[in-house]
Parts: C-alpha cells; sequence; structure tokens
C-alpha cells in the first residue's frame, strides 16, 4: 500500500546532538513533501516543504530536510538540537490531481523526539 | 492573522451519543480538510471542502459522520452515534491556492474526543 513511513518512532538524545529523522514515502511520480511539529500543548506547525528546484530545504529554527527522489526519501535533519526542540515532528507527502482539484496530505505516523538537557 | 480555530478543545461523551466538532479556518481559505489521528497512529485524512463543496470525502470513515462547511466559512464535524473508536484528536487544516500548487496547510489545535 502507498504509504509514508517514519521509522524512528521515538528519539532521545542530548543537547548539542545532531539529529536526522528518517521519512520515507512510496508514491511515484510528483510529491510535494512536508516536515511538521507538534510542540507540547501546540498545535502542528509547519517546519519546511519542498515542492521543486534544490533537493536541500532550510526550514525555521535551524531544520533541513533531504528530498533524495531515488531513495525516496525526506529526511529530517538539525546538526545540534536544542532542549526546546523536543516535540512530536511528522513527515507528510501531498497527493492529488490538479484536474479535479483534489488534494490530500498522506502523513507517517510521528516520531517523538526528546531532548535531554 | 488569527489562525485555524476548533471548538471544544476536549469532549468526553458515552458510547452512541452525539458530537459536533467546530473548525474556523483562518479567513479568506476556500480550502478546509478535517483529519484525525487515533492514539499512536498516523494522522489520517478525512475529507477535503473547497468553499462549502465537498471536493474529497474519501477518508470519512463511515456515514455516522457528517461534516458540512454552510456559507464556505466555518465547518463543523458530527458524529452520531458515536462509537468507541471514534476516540482521537480531530485535527481542522486550512489553505489558499491550492491549485497553483503551492498550498500549504494551516492547522488548528485539534480536538481531543474521548468516547467511552
Amino acid at each position: 500500500a502507498q504509504s509514508v513511513s517514519q521509522h524512528n518512532h521515538h528519539v532521545i538524545l542530548s543537547e548539542a546532538a545532531s539529529l536526522e529523522l528518517g521519512c520515507n514515502y512510496s508514491y511515484g511520480g510528483t510529491v510535494n513533501l512536508f516536515w511538521y511539529v507538534q510542540y507540547p500543548g501546540q498545535h502542528l506547525q509547519l517546519l519546511l516543504k519542498y515542492f521543486s528546484g534544490d533537493p536541500l530545504v532550510k526550514g525555521i529554527k535551524g531544520f533541513e530536510a533531504e528530498f533524495i527522489k531515488s531513495k525516496f526519501s525526506f529526511n529530517l535533519r538539525k546538526p545540534s538540537v536544542q532542549w526546546s526542540d523536543t516535540a512530536e515532528y511528522f513527515c507528510a507527502v501531498k497527493r492529488g490531481r490538479a484536474t479535479s482539484g483534489t488534494y490530500k496530505y498522506i502523513f507517517g505516523t510521528g516520531t517523538r523526539l526528546k531532548v535531554l538537557a | 492573522e488569527a489562525g485555524v480555530t476548533q471548538f471544544p478543545s476536549h469532549s468526553v461523551i458515552e458510547k452512541g451519543q452525539t458530537v459536533t466538532l467546530r473548525c474556523d479556518p483562518i479567513s479568506g481559505h476556500d480550502n478546509l480538510y478535517w483529519y484525525r489521528r487515533v492514539m499512536g497512529k498516523e494522522i489520517k485524512f478525512l475529507l477535503h471542502f473547497v468553499k462549502e463543496s465537498k471536493q474529497d470525502e474519501s477518508g470519512m470513515p463511515n456515514n455516522r459522520f457528517l461534516a458540512e462547511r454552510t456559507g464556505g466559512t466555518y465547518s463543523t464535524l458530527k458524529v452520531q452515534p458515536a462509537e468507541l473508536e471514534d476516540s482521537g484528536v480531530y485535527f481542522c487544516a486550512s489553505s489558499q491556492d491550492f491549485l497553483a500548487g503551492l498550498e500549504t496547510q494551516y492547522f488548528g489545535p485539534g480536538t481531543r474526543l474521548l468516547v467511552l
């Protein structure tokens, strides 16, 4: 079945450690890719997105993601995490047909990141 | 600019009862989406409105769920009668310019529904 996979369900890091969260999707053709974050008690917020062009996308708060088409991956990275990065991170793929006007986001199961101070 | 708002933030009901969730999108956003996250699972698409029209309701679980968006502004999602498996967090999101392909969805805080 077509899906979005986030292999790391829980990640625990110390402050200043580097972060990489995996995201793989199984859809062919053109995809738009997103990473969302949900901080404790807050709503989902967009971290970054890829539509086209440079496969290395930079987002807010020092996050970046690299789209590797051959690997169907869109991994999220941050060189040095902070305690405030503790949150749940979601990868999403936008799928749809422009002609019919139907779009939907397919989300992964999320990765809970805990950063120890 | 106000974000997407949802009401209520929490709802606890008994099996068989009816619950209505409300979503107010960002002003001017024609697209409105409903999603649901059952504990520990992925966020699943339920349906998509463009203004007052249902563009895609392929994710609605069954006919106990009814979504409306009269007038193309706020939307309601009614569950009647509620079952235990309906428990979860219901998210609403809105966006504009989806035909341009540059759409970004903005999410509300979600409504936590617990069916006992």
